[in-house]
């Protein structure tokens, strides 16, 4: 089954404690990307990734960083979280037609 | 940049057939797409236009029209597990994609 998984679902942390959101796929797409999704503004790219060890900045890149090590892993990192990063975070794996979205991540940063 | 415009909500009774809307701006893309989002869940994707015109998928049906900068997605014969969000999404290169900010659709009895 083609299948996209993230974790953890659901992560409530403290301001600067370092974390990483993990993010997988098993269609052995090339192409993945993370978004936020905040109430109101709807999925903005954080950074995408071309292939292993390409990847690029979306529309809001500040604050995350991203690795693409292997072709079936993209990981989020968090070095610094601050509370404006609370919000709803989605791993996505792309064929040139279609995206393949993870179940999501509810973040809190208090 | 990129940017795209859809109504924030639209009423729609059940049995009915309803046009969402979605304009852009932008320098150049390969495709628009659109993709539902039901309260809770992560967007599924629907359908995508690479070329001007209709393309359907059982209920659901695309437009674009690339004179215009403006596409649709039609729903038919509604039901009410249609009621969900649906974005529009311009794919430029190297697959950056930007999406619109979303239609709350509800779908009436």
């Amino acid at each position: 089954e083609a299948q996209v998984t993230q974790n953890p679902r659901y992560l409530i942390t403290v301001t600067g404690k370092k974390l990483t959101v993990t993010c997988s796929q098993n269609m052995n797409h090339e192409y993945m990307s993370w978004y936020r999704q905040d109430p109101g503004l709807g999925l903005r790219q954080i950074y995408y990734s071309m292939n292993v060890e390409v990847t690029d900045k979306g529309d809001v890149p500040e604050g995350y960083k991203v690795s693409r090590k292997e072709k079936r892993n993209f990981p989020l990192i968090l070095e610094s979280p601050s509370p404006n990063q609370t919000s709803l975070y989605f791993c996505a794996s792309s064929s040139p037609r279609e995206q393949y979205f993870g179940p999501g991540t509810r973040l809190t940063v208090t | 940049g990129q940017s795209l415009e859809q109504p924030s909500e639209v009423t729609a009774v059940e049995g009915a057939i309803v046009q969402i809307n979605c304009t852009y701006q932008t320098s150049g893309f390969y495709g628009l797409s659109w993709y539902q989002q039901h309260d809770g869940g992560a967007p599924t994707f629907l359908s995508y236009n690479a070329l001007d015109g209709l393309e359907e998928t059982g209920r659901f049906s695309s437009f674009l029209s690339r004179s215009d900068s403006y596409g649709y997605l039609l729903l038919q014969e509604l039901q009410m597990k249609d009621s969900a969000s649906y974005f529009c999404a311009l794919t430029g290169g190297y697959q950056k994609v930007t999406f619109g900010t979303g239609t709350k659709l509800q779908v009436i009895p």
